[in-house]
């Protein structure tokens, strides 16, 4: 099982404000995603990485940006929030196929 | 467009009971399949995986596979009030080394004390 963190859980912002969503794992997973999910609604990819310095955009458009300097570590940052960016933001890594998510961080924007 | 269909519930059980949650997928590809458990407000959970055809147990649950019809099922025994969440089926993306998955939208149950 793997330990998957993301902070902050919690995040309600004003409108154009930047935002850096943290995740970071300590299990040496090569494989690390973001997903977006509404309340009672299913899972959205919007982004992955398969390593150092490889990321790629998911099935969702999506304006934010990640990056992966680190294996641990995968941030999503968000320029400018808008009130279309409230949701839950979840991260998952991977060491093959099973995916195991972080606690998720809730965003408001104002 | 690759798909992962559920229904969605809910689905209800009386306490003791087998819950039988089903899953058909779209991509003929796809050689990995997964359940997840998501409780209101919480992440997914992975609870059960599988990769061949037929069946893999762990406990109260046991997973069913079958390739040539394209379809996954998650079989819950002695069902609990704990038991009761949402139900994603993911499968994988193709073959090779493309590890995304797709969720379905997951089935609702509730098991009833």
């Amino acid at each position: 099982e793997a330990d998957i963190y993301q902070t902050p859980r919690y995040l309600v912002i004003g409108t154009g404000k930047k935002i850096t969503l943290e995740c970071s794992q300590t299990m040496g997973h090569d494989k690390m995603y973001w997903y977006q999910q509404d309340p009672g609604m299913e899972l959205h990819l919007i982004h992955y990485s398969y390593g150092v310095n490889s990321t790629e955009k998911g099935d969702l458009s999506s304006e934010s940006t990640v990056s992966r300097i680190r294996t641990e570590h995968f941030p999503l940052t968000l320029e400018s929030a808008r009130p279309s960016h409230t949701s839950q933001y979840l991260c998952a890594s991977s060491p093959s196929g099973q995916q195991f998510f972080g606690p998720g961080t809730r965003l408001t924007v104002l | 467009q690759k798909e992962v269909e559920q229904n969605s519930g809910p689905l209800s059980v009386p306490e003791g009971a087998i819950a039988s949650l089903n899953c058909t997928y779209s991509d003929r590809g796809s050689q990995s399949f997964f359940w997840y458990r998501q409780y209101s407000g919480k992440s997914p959970e992975l609870i059960m995986f599988i990769y061949s055809n037929g069946d893999k147990e762990d406990g109260r649950f046991t997973a069913q596979l079958n390739k040539a019809s394209q379809y996954v099922s998650l079989l819950i025994r002695d069902s609990q009030p704990s038991d009761s969440a949402i139900y994603l089926c993911a499968v994988t993306e193709g073959g090779g080394s493309n590890y995304k998955l797709t969720f379905g939208k997951g089935t609702l149950l509730t098991v009833n004390p």
